[in-house]
């Protein structure tokens, strides 16, 4: 079965504070990951993805086959972090499949 | 230049009527999608057209729901009868070729909201 897996809706760190968003795969081929964004008012973004292994606006995603996990981790969170942030899965007929989304809030 | 823009913004219909969606991917993408996210759920994929041809629409969920590409250019999606449980954020997204390739993204309308009453 193909699954992607939020396991929190919600989480709020304090600004300065690593966060780390969790994203876990179930997935039998390769799998190609991405970590896409929404702030408010804003359209849904892509952040990064996992075959180009960049990091953008300080946000890096590792991919570890072993645990089958993608997630999404910034040292030092920014009040402008704040958003909706979902992880996705490429299908096998090239749609998404999709996480359910986690919230974020930073706290000042 | 301009992004995918998708019409209307928000619409509110009664039960049994029926609403048509309408998307106009980025100038000069193929591949056009149409996913939709349901209150407290994930967002799901519903079809993808390359140019006027549905390449997959194993996630319509129902003959209520049809799409259409015209041309290869904008795309509509119509709910009739619309249902309760139609009510959701349906999104379209667009790129120029198939999502994968290091280069290649998706990019999003704003989405329609639609509630059916």
């Amino acid at each position: 079965a193909q699954r992607v897996t939020q396991p929190e809706k919600l989480l709020s760190v304090f600004k300065g504070a690593p966060v780390e968003l969790k994203c876990n795969y179930s997935y039998s081929g390769s799998p190609e990951l991405f970590w896409y964004v929404q702030y408010s008012r804003q359209r849904l973004q892509l952040l990064l993805r996992h075959i180009s292994r960049e990091s953008i606006k300080g946000f890096t995603a590792d991919l570890n086959k072993g645990e089958t996990s993608f997630h999404l981790k910034k040292p030092f969170a920014q009040e402008e972090d704040s958003a909706m942030y979902y992880c996705a899965l490429k299908g096998s007929n090239y749609q998404l499949i999709w996480g359910a989304g986690t919230k974020l809030i930073i706290k000042p | 230049e301009a992004g995918v823009t998708q019409f209307p913004s928000h619409s509110v219909i009664e039960k049994g009527q029926t609403v048509t969606l309408r998307c106009d991917p980025i100038s000069g993408h193929d591949n056009l999608y149409w996913y939709r996210r349901v209150m407290g759920k994930e967002i799901k994929f519903l079809l993808h057209f390359v140019k006027e041809s549905k390449q997959d629409e194993s996630g319509m969920p129902n003959n209520r729901f049809l799409a259409e590409r015209t041309g290869g250019t904008y795309s509509t999606l119509k709910v009739q009868p619309a249902e309760l449980e139609d009510s959701g954020v349906y999104f379209c997204a667009s790129s120029q070729g198939l999502l994968g390739p290091l280069n290649e993204k998706l990019f999003f309308g704003s989405g329609t909201q639609l509630s059916v009453l």
